[in-house]
This record gives C-alpha cells, structure tokens and sequence, in this order.
C-alpha cells in the first residue's frame, strides 16, 4: 500500500544553518505531497503542498520539489531559525493520507 | 474563518472507562477525517465522513471505536471501554471537496492518556 518515509529525528540546528529533511514514498499512480507542521501546543498547519511531479512547493521560506524518478519530496531551508522549531510531518494523498513517523526539529540561537 | 476546533485538548481516564471527543469542522466543510498518533509513531487514518456518512472506515482498530456525525456537522468519537494502547492524540481534519489534491485542514488535536 501506499507510504512514506521519513528522516528520524530529532534534528538540532544552529541559527542560520541549512535545513533538509528526507522523505521518500511509495505509492500507486501519483498522489498529491504534503508537509505539515506541528508547533509546540498546538495542531498540524499544511506548510506547503504539490500536486503533480515536479512542482515546488514553497512557504515561510521552506520548499519541496515533487521528485517522481527518485520518489522524494524532501523539505528544504535555507536558514533556519529558533522560530522553526516544531515537528514536522511528510504525508501523502491517495484514498486516505500517509503520513511519515514526523522529525523533530530544534534550533538553537 | 475558524479552523477545525477539538474538544477536549486533553482528556485522562482509566482503562475500562469512556471517553468521548468531539471535532467541529470548518464550516461548509463536507469531508471530516479522524486520526490518530500514538506513542511519537506515524499519524494513521481512523476513517472519513462525507456529509453524515462513513466514507471509509477501514483505519477503525476495533469496535471499541465508535464515530458519528449527525446531521452532518460535528462529529463525536467514542472509545468504550478505553485501554492502556487507546492512548495518543487524536487529530480531526476537514476539508471541502475531498478530492485527491484537497487540502485537510486539521484541528489541535486531543491528547488521551489511558491509566
């Protein structure tokens, strides 16, 4: 069935450093990619999204491209701050959404 | 335009007894999705409403696991009797059209711990 897979955490980070976190799925046909994040207290806000290869998804200086050859849709910043630090959460649109296990990640100042 | 909002945010119970969450979706959202996170594991899908309907309710782990939605609108998940692996936090998610690349819009979620 449908998954995603995730870079396992946590990821600490200094102010101003680059940020990749690594999803890869596995899926039939070509489901719709999402990133979400989960800030400290409080719920999953949709960071950014694709809908078909190769598409960005960009937002708040994050993005991801929909990779079909390699399957991926990792996130990407260029500079990272303390403000970022949340868990954040690969996912998958076919019947139903697949997430991947979330990565934690803190920046430090 | 308010998000999805989920009642309670935290909920503590012992095994054996009941808990009941509530979701109320965005409004004019047909599509409501429950959720669930156990133990820092991968969020997994529990099952999906269109209108008042089950769409798909094939995530439910078992039937201690009770959904409704009445008329449509919020929509209620009942755990009876809770155990010890009922424990996580359950999302609810909304969104308007349900098609493949719909966005769901997820509330805060419920934390349930289970003594």
């Amino acid at each position: 069935g449908d998954s995603v897979t995730q870079m396992e955490g946590p990821v600490t980070l200094s102010e101003e450093a680059f940020l990749t976190i690594n999803c890869t799925y596995t899926a039939t046909g070509y489901p719709s990619l999402f990133w979400y994040v989960q800030y400290p207290g409080e719920g999953l806000q949709l960071l950014l999204k694709a809908t078909k290869a190769d598409d960005k998804g960009s937002n708040k200086g994050f993005e991801a491209t929909y990779r079909k050859e390699t399957t991926s849709f990792h996130l990407e910043k260029g500079s990272v701050q303390v403000s970022d630090s949340a868990v954040y959460f690969c996912a998958l649109r076919g019947p139903d959404m697949r997430f991947g296990a979330g990565t934690r990640l803190t920046v430090k100042p | 335009e308010a998000g999805v909002t989920q009642f309670p945010s935290h909920s503590v119970i012992e095994k054996g007894q009941t808990v009941t969450l509530r979701c109320d979706p965005i409004s004019g959202h047909d599509n409501l999705y429950w959720y669930r996170r156990v133990m820092g594991k991968e969020i997994k899908f529990l099952l999906h409403f269109v209108k008042e309907s089950k769409q798909d309710e094939s995530g439910m782990p078992n039937n201690r696991f009770l959904a409704e939605r009445t008329g449509g609108t919020y929509s209620t998940l009942k755990v009876q009797p809770a155990e010890l692996e009922d424990s996580g936090v359950y999302f609810c998610a909304s969104s308007r059209l349900g098609g493949l690349t719909d966005t769901q819009y997820f509330g805060p979620g419920t934390r349930l711990t289970v003594l």
